[in-house]
């Protein structure tokens, strides 16, 4: 079992349509919860991060989290075909390292 | 405010080789992780160095090895190289420990094609 894990996808939904992320990670000590968004060719970058249970806005996204269910979302609404990217969930687990889950590919199509 | 720079971008070596990349942080930085992106395993964590210091090491065999200096710029080597290494090398800099802010910032990568 990966200590985070993501469905690789590809996820396709429409333009304006809200893109739904999902993570979830085993180490249940881990505090910390990130979301990169990598372009084709390009390097991951930051995009959200969130420590508490609960829901987090930023803009057009949210990040939910549950610790009980070991379980992070990120919420993606009124969706952008330049919102097409691979998104990256990260967790910081206990033992001090930042793990990446695989990724989730999103198409947005115009 | 420059990026991180890592050199070289591209590079091909053969089996048994060894290789050394470099990573220059973001000015005033002084956490380097560096991690290995494949397609089938995407990101994985190999170690991450903080004022000179390993202070996490992923799951990597000891070919892999790393360092980072004085000045926070950092190096990481792999030695006998096999076919298997072939992967996009990516370091990342932060402020303060990655764990801390989570906000990493990555150089555009070092991709190594092992023949």
């Amino acid at each position: 079992q990966k200590e985070v894990e993501q469905n690789s996808g590809p996820l396709s939904v429409p333009e304006g349509a809200i893109a739904s992320l999902n993570c979830t990670y085993s180490d249940r000590g881990s505090q910390s919860f990130f979301w990169y968004r990598q372009y084709s060719g390009k390097s991951p970058e930051l995009i959200m991060f969130i420590y508490s249970n609960g829901d987090k806005e930023d803009g057009r996204f949210t990040a939910q989290l549950n610790k009980a269910s070991q379980y992070v979302s990120l919420l993606i609404r009124d969706s952008q075909p330049s919102d097409s990217a691979t998104y990256l969930c990260a967790v910081y687990n206990q033992g001090g390292k930042l793990i990446f889950g695989q990724g989730t590919e999103l198409s947005v199509k115009p | 405010k420059a990026g991180v720079t890592q050199t070289p971008r591209y590079l091909i070596k053969t089996r048994g080789q060894q290789v050394t990349l470099s990573c220059s942080p973001i000015s005033g930085h002084r956490s380097v992780s560096w991690y290995q992106q494949t397609p089938g395993q995407g990101l994985q964590f190999l170690f991450e160095y903080f004022s000179e210091t390993q202070r996490n090491k992923g799951n990597f065999p000891g070919r892999f090895s790393g360092r980072q200096f004085s000045n926070s710029r950092s190096e990481m080597n792999v030695s006998t190289l096999e076919l298997g290494d072939s992967a996009l090398y990516l370091c990342a800099s932060s402020l303060i420990l990655a764990g801390d802010t989570g906000e990493l910032f990555f150089g555009e990568g070092s991709r190594l094609t092992v023949l």
